[in-house]
């Protein structure tokens, strides 16, 4: 099984900061890494997608990198709205596997 | 527009049975894979199954196999899970979600719904 470990678990934040959660596969993966938000009390939303491609609909703040093993979710100038926790997510082989999850919160 | 719509949860004791189900519509529902995964409260999303378009590549976490078994009416345009011998750590929300193929990003996500395993 693949793990993934993302850092930092927590994290609280300015408006107009940058943010970066970093997540790290426990094996090579490629580019099968997708990030998710997930707002409280709603379902997981798609950020970005095969580890640096853009979703349509999401705002252009949200940006992802890396291959391989080693990925990062950057949020330019943080919004409000972007308090949520954020989610990797791994679809090289079975079983999927999703890290655990960062926390955003505005201060 | 895509649109996921589970149903069926509910309060269960151990090792009773539930089924639940996830209508789609907005999409040529039997061209796409679909998954269900789930979130205990207060935790992160956990993957339980995936099932490819036709039905006919099948997929399980260790943590259910053998006690829940996934599938779809590409007539009914529903997808389901069945879930039997559930135990307490089975207790979260369960989300359907929609990708391409069975090892694909998930691109929409149903609202979910709850089930509560306890005595």
């Amino acid at each position: 099984e693949i793990v993934l470990t993302q850092s930092p678990d927590f994290q609280s934040v300015t408006p107009k900061e940058k943010v970066t959660i970093t997540c790290r596969a426990s094996q090579t993966i490629g580019s099968s890494l997708h990030w998710y938000q997930q707002k409280p009390d709603q379902s997981p939303k798609l950020l970005i997608k095969d580890a640096s491609q853009s979703v349509s609909g999401v705002p252009s703040r949200f940006s992802g990198s890396g291959s391989g093993t080693d990925f990062t979710l950057t949020i330019n100038s943080l919004e409000a709205e972007d308090a949520a926790a954020y989610y990797c997510h791994q679809s090289s082989s079975f079983p999927v596997t999703f890290g655990g999850g960062t926390k955003v919160e505005i201060k | 527009e895509v649109q996921l719509l589970e149903s069926g949860g509910g309060l269960v004791q151990p090792g009773g049975s539930l089924r639940l189900s996830c209508a789609a519509s907005g999409f040529t529902f039997s061209g796409y894979a679909m998954s269900w995964v789930r979130q205990a409260p207060g935790k992160g999303l956990e993957w339980v199954s995936g099932i490819s378009g036709s039905g006919g590549s099948i997929y399980y976490a260790d943590s259910v196999k053998g006690r829940f078994t996934i599938s779809r009416d590409n007539s009914k345009n529903t997808l389901y899970l069945q879930m039997n011998s559930l135990k307490a750590e089975d207790t979260a929300v369960y989300y359907c979600a929609k990708g391409v193929v069975t090892l694909d990003k998930l691109d929409h996500w149903g609202q979910g719904t709850l089930v509560t395993v306890s005595s």
